[in-house]
């Protein structure tokens, strides 16, 4: 199973959006709207942001906004802030009843 | 407060073994699907094992097959991962995570270090 394919980096500045984006394939992504996605900050564990597409915990800011369309995830973040600097995976659950996690996008707030 | 906390990684040989466990508190334990999840240094994420609320269904990526067993006692609210033939590509902070139900991962532990080296 290869990994879902991710940006490497993006930028932004405060109050801006922004919007990172996701590739899978039909037995992924397409398959289920089963994609999550997690931001982690450096020497932390993930954290659970967006799942079923669209759906925010808890807690999570609405700041915080997922979306799909056919076999690509997008994740976005509006009125940015100097705390949303992280890292930020993808994932998806497979006709494979595996899982499958992006590469990871570094999200740079100027 | 879900809490979920790993421990027993360390530095083992190439094809040694290493049994990690997972202690949760917090939640019905036995009411959740739990994952592994692993990270290289300086790498992605990579799904490892899953395994049912009753503990006797599982499922496993590729690389792991055949060489990760994963179970849970639901009397202790412990999860386990034993790591037989241990490979150098196997070295990576394990995490324990609980399935959120829709097949996420909507808690995780802070990870235990396993490194693989001679």
């Amino acid at each position: 199973q290869s990994a879902l394919t991710q940006p490497a980096s993006v930028s932004g500045s405060p109050g801006q959006s922004i919007t990172i984006s996701c590739t899978g394939t039909s037995s992924d992504v397409g398959a289920y709207n089963y994609v999550s996605w997690y931001q982690q900050y450096p020497g932390k564990a993930p954290k659970l942001v967006i799942y079923d597409v669209n759906k925010r915990p808890s807690g999570v800011s609405h700041r915080f906004s997922g979306s799909k369309s056919g076999n690509t995830a997008s994740l976005t973040i509006s009125g940015l802030q100097a705390e949303d600097e992280a890292d930020y995976y993808c994932s998806s659950y497979t006709t494979s009843i595996t899982w499958v996690f992006g590469g990871g996008t570094k999200l740079t707030v100027l | 407060e879900v809490q979920l906390v790993e421990s027993g990684g360390g530095l083992v040989q190439p094809g040694g073994s290493l049994r990690l466990s997972c202690a949760a508190s917090g939640f019905t334990f036995s009411s959740h699907w739990m994952h592994w999840v692993r990270q290289a240094p300086g790498k992605g994420l990579v799904w490892v094992s899953r395994v049912n609320r009753e503990g006797n269904y599982t499922n496993y990526a590729d690389s792991v097959k055949g060489r990760f067993t994963i179970s849970r006692d639901n009397a202790k609210n412990t999860l386990y991962l034993q790591m037989n033939s241990l490979r150098a590509e196997d070295t990576a902070v394990y995490y324990c995570t609980r399935d959120g139900d829709n097949w996420n991962f909507d808690h995780w532990g802070p990870g235990t270090l396993v490194t693989v080296s001679s």
